[in-house]
């Protein structure tokens, strides 16, 4: 039982590259997220998926795109890399947007813009 | 607007005493708050979860309260180790602006917490 996995761990891009981080989780979570933490401001949501074909915006969705095609992948897609956009991403899934499970987190990817 | 406090300043204490964090909100009527334990370069692992309609809960060495009146959680370690040592982060399920919408986990920035031997 993996959990939620992460890749690539560590990544460094240009300003404007696109890029795709990649989140699978094999615990049958209908709920999943992704989440940036930079330092001082906590982790804030991006985009969360409810289940397979169902997304929605977070607090700071701007500059990312997300689609939920299986129950078990969240894919994250940054469309134009900014500087703004050095953070490291976790992502995340929980049973049921009841919380009452917790949510297990994968060991996040840390991006540099350049 | 909404907003989750913690003290941004590290806790610092001895092993053996009880370390209490503190969890603020404004402006939620969370349904649920959870806190998480995260250790540098790891994600967050899930501790305890208490509902609103809970005062209280414990697991082990720890213990969660939470006060709806006064919008605060705060979060017990007793007898603690340097295993401990870690940042804590509190994290709210926000229930939805419209009928039929999704909660959503909003977290605090976190407390570092030191133990020392």
């Amino acid at each position: 039982n993996a959990g939620v996995t992460q890749t690539p761990k560590f990544q460094v891009l240009k300003t404007g590259q696109s890029m795709t981080l990649q989140c699978a989780q094999d615990m049958n979570h209908e709920y999943m997220s992704w989440y940036r933490q930079d330092p001082g401001m906590g982790l804030r949501l991006i985009h969360y998926s409810v289940g397979a074909g169902i997304t929605d915006q977070g607090e700071v969705p701007n500059g990312y795109n997300v689609s939920r095609s299986t129950t078990e992948d969240f894919p994250l897609r940054l469309l134009s890399a900014a500087p703004s956009q050095t953070s490291v991403y976790f992502c995340a899934s929980s049973y049921s947007d009841r919380f009452t499970y917790g949510y297990t987190f994968g060991s996040g990817t840390r991006l540099t813009v350049v | 607007s909404q907003k989750i406090e913690q003290n941004s300043e590290a806790l610092n204490i001895q092993e053996g005493k009880t370390a209490t964090l503190t969890c603020n909100y404004t402006n939620y009527s969370p349904a649920y708050l959870q806190w998480y334990r995260q250790d540098p370069g790891r994600g967050p692992v899930f501790l305890l979860l208490i509902r609103e309609n809970e005062k209280e809960k414990r697991k082990e060495r720890l213990k969660v309260t939470f006060d709806t009146t006064l919008k605060q959680s705060l979060f017990h370690i007793t007898a603690s180790q340097p295993a401990d040592s870690a940042t804590y982060l509190c994290a709210l399920a926000r229930r939805p602006l419209f009928s039929g919408g999704y909660n959503k986990l909003i977290f605090g920035a976190g407390t570092r917490l030191a133990v020392h031997p």
